[in-house]
């Protein structure tokens, strides 16, 4: 089945840095999705980008599908930012789950 | 405006014991879903529902089984509790397949461990 893995594991960045996270996958997808799990556990769907560039507020997301690849770009961190970032490909009725960049933002 | 909402939010089983849990969307929403997350780890989809009436099978559906009576309500239920199934177990529902247009929306997880 299609692979989905996400780069890097963990980040520990300063209030106010950027930060750009990476998720590859294993083969073409219609659907791909970014989500963020704040530290008490709740989920946040970010975006639908399967292709293209989409903005929202400080957080963008680019999809490259050709390449099979995104990325998720923070710019002037938050400590409201802090959480795991999941990637997430549609295959076969499924969103296929990468395993996260847990982000640390400090104050 | 509830959204998704699952009880219970907590939950202690023996191994062997049977449970429910209850998962319940006020969006009118046809899809609904059953996940669980293990530590580390992403979501894994258990169970599936594509409208009132129908269930499928995700990634890793053994040992579980949903009904879904009702279109706001997706019910997930442990016949015989393992210490395998010691997991954050989260409720999901979206407008439409690809949830392009609305996303998908997710209850606050159940913490369920088997003793």
């Amino acid at each position: 089945g299609i692979q989905v893995e996400q780069s890097p594991p963990d980040l520990i960045l300063q209030e106010g840095a950027n930060s750009t996270l990476r998720c590859n996958f294993s083969d073409s997808v219609n659907n791909l999705q970014w989500f963020h799990q704040n530290p008490w556990g709740q989920l946040i769907n970010l975006f639908y980008i399967p292709s293209g560039t989409k903005q929202n507020g400080r957080l963008s997301a680019t999809t490259v599908a050709t390449e099979r690849y995104s990325l998720l770009y923070i710019s002037s961190s938050q400590t409201t930012d802090s959480g795991v970032y999941f990637c997430a490909v549609y295959s076969n009725y499924q969103l296929i789950w990468g395993a996260g960049t847990k982000l640390i933002i400090k104050p | 405006n509830a959204g998704v909402t699952q009880t219970p939010k907590f939950r202690v089983l023996k191994t062997g014991q049977s449970m429910t849990l209850l998962c319940a969307q006020d969006m009118n929403h046809e899809y609904m879903y059953w996940y669980r997350q293990d530590p580390g780890m992403g979501l894994r989809l258990i169970h599936y529902s594509v409208g009132e009436g129908t269930t499928a099978k995700g990634e890793v559906p053994d040992g579980y089984n949903v009904s879904r009576l009702k279109k706001q309500n997706f019910l997930l239920g442990l016949e015989s509790a393992a210490p395998s199934q010691t997991s954050v177990y989260f409720c999901a529902s979206s407008y439409s397949k690809l949830a392009q247009n609305h996303g998908y929306t997710f209850g606050s997880g159940t913490r369920l461990t088997v003793v």
